[in-house]
């Protein structure tokens, strides 16, 4: 498997507090995504990162935030949980116009 | 922005047989198109991609076609095995973002 690790794997939340979720890196890759994934979505890029301190948002990113202050590490921050949120989240890492890999996902239960 | 539709959202095939997955995009200007397998509980995992400058690639029993002129790329998996089962997703680039289809649910029954 790819050097990429997300944490956790698992967690339940109540709605209104924040939460985050960390995605970390050992390949040096210089872009960084975070997805969620729903039923009859598939994936859906919530932000990403071109580099340390270099980010832009995808398709879904309201109500999230990230930040990349290390190469190997991009957190993803819910600000305030709501239950639209539950999801699966995926993180990926790849160069442009390769397929990249992706993480085991972080299942998050907001109640 | 580019939209990417995958059908069918369900495939049941028997071992042996053929399974075909079929996408269309929307943006003229997106130029890789990867496909992906998810198992049960794991994240995505590219199988094979093809680039705007080729119709088709093959690699051992998957292969990809991409029409650019109808805007449509397919997966064709032959001789499917029940390890073949999974869900597949789609895909469509023409910078550092990937667009993704709705993913087909893939049972192969032996």
């Amino acid at each position: 498997d790819a050097g990429i690790t997300q944490s956790p794997r698992h967690k339940v939340t109540e709605t209104g507090t924040p939460v985050t979720l960390r995605c970390h890196q050992t390949e040096n890759h210089r872009y960084m995504y975070w997805y969620r994934q729903d039923p009859g979505h598939g994936l859906r890029l919530i932000h990403y990162s071109y580099g340390v301190k270099d980010t832009d948002k995808g398709e879904v990113s309201d109500g999230y935030s990230v930040s990349r202050s290390k190469t190997e590490d991009f957190l993803l921050t819910l600000e305030s949980a709501t239950s639209s949120q539950t999801s699966v989240y995926f993180c990926a890492i790849s160069d442009p116009q390769q397929g990249g890999f992706f993480g085991q996902g972080t299942r998050l239960t907001v109640v | 922005g580019e939209n990417v539709e995958q059908h069918p959202s369900t495939l049941s095939v028997q071992e042996g047989d053929s399974a075909v997955i079929k996408c269309t995009y929307s943006d003229s200007a997106s130029n890789y198109f990867p496909w992906y397998k998810q198992e049960l509980g794991k994240g995505p995992q590219l199988i094979i991609d093809i680039r705007s400058n080729v119709g088709e690639k093959k690699d051992q029993r998957i292969a990809v076609t991409l029409n650019k002129t109808a805007k449509h790329f397919s997966l064709h998996i032959t001789e499917t095995q029940p390890e073949d089962s999974a869900v597949y997703f789609c895909a469509a680039s023409k910078g550092d973002k990937l667009i993704f289809g709705t993913g087909t649910r893939l049972q192969v029954f032996p």
